[in-house]
């Protein structure tokens, strides 16, 4: 079945550096990747997402490059503030009916001030 | 996106008793789902609930110990079932507002003695 890797699980970095969190899938039907940023104890946020007929699409500080050939995909995030750090999940969908999302193991980003 | 509650936000049960956890939805979706997030971990699909008839669930999880309801296309309902302590955890339902893209209720955090 479909499997979502994610690396690294965590990351620290210094405020005003960039992170970048890769994902790997393995369906090749997958076509559909959202990101979501988790603070403790809060839901799961859509912060961006990119469909496999883009190779990238920026918000702001966020962005997400898609290589299809390769089959990963990757959040980057530039000038790091300290309210970015929290959890980070990628995950992949394909058109099945349900879209259901198969989720990455998550990315603890910590942004040191 | 869509405002999503759910009910209880958090619970202490006994072992063998039953939870029902319920997830509104401020407008009609085509899709809910229901995940189970362990502490520390990512995001687990229970099921797929669907509007009119049964639950399509994931490969682990049973409709004996998951019941789920989806009376109509803004409510559903996930009961956890015979409960034991490692059923403790973070149970989310997401709704499906576009063909893609899902959104998450605050989840129900529930602690089983």
């Amino acid at each position: 079945g479909e499997n979502v890797e994610q690396h690294p699980s965590t990351l620290s970095v210094q405020e005003g550096d960039s992170a970048v969190i890769k994902c790997t899938y393995s369906d090749s039907a997958s076509n559909y990747f959202p990101w979501y940023k988790q603070e403790l104890g809060k839901r799961p946020q859509l912060i961006i997402d990119i469909r496999s007929n883009v190779g990238e699409k920026k918000d702001q500080r966020i962005a997400v490059t898609l290589n299809k050939t390769a089959k990963h995909f990757s959040l980057h995030i530039t000038e790091t503030q300290p309210e970015d750090s929290a959890v980070y999940f990628c995950a992949a969908s394909k058109p099945s009916g349900t879209y259901k999302y198969i989720f990455g193991t998550g990315t603890r980003l910590k942004v040191l001030a | 996106s869509a405002v999503i509650s759910q009910k209880p936000s958090r619970d202490i049960c006994q072992r063998g008793t039953s939870l029902t956890i319920q997830c509104q939805v401020d407008s009609q979706v085509t899709m809910m789902f229901w995940y189970r997030q362990q502490p520390g971990q990512s995001l687990t699909l229970i099921a797929t609930a669907n509007q009119g008839s049964e639950a399509t669930y994931e490969s682990g999880f049973v409709i004996d110990k998951f019941p789920i309801s989806r009376p109509n296309l803004t409510f559903s309902t996930l009961t956890v079932s015979n409960m034991s302590p490692e059923d403790s955890s973070i149970y989310l339902c997401s709704a499906g507002l576009s063909q893609e893209t899902q959104y998450f209720g605050p989840g129900t955090r529930l602690l089983v003695l």
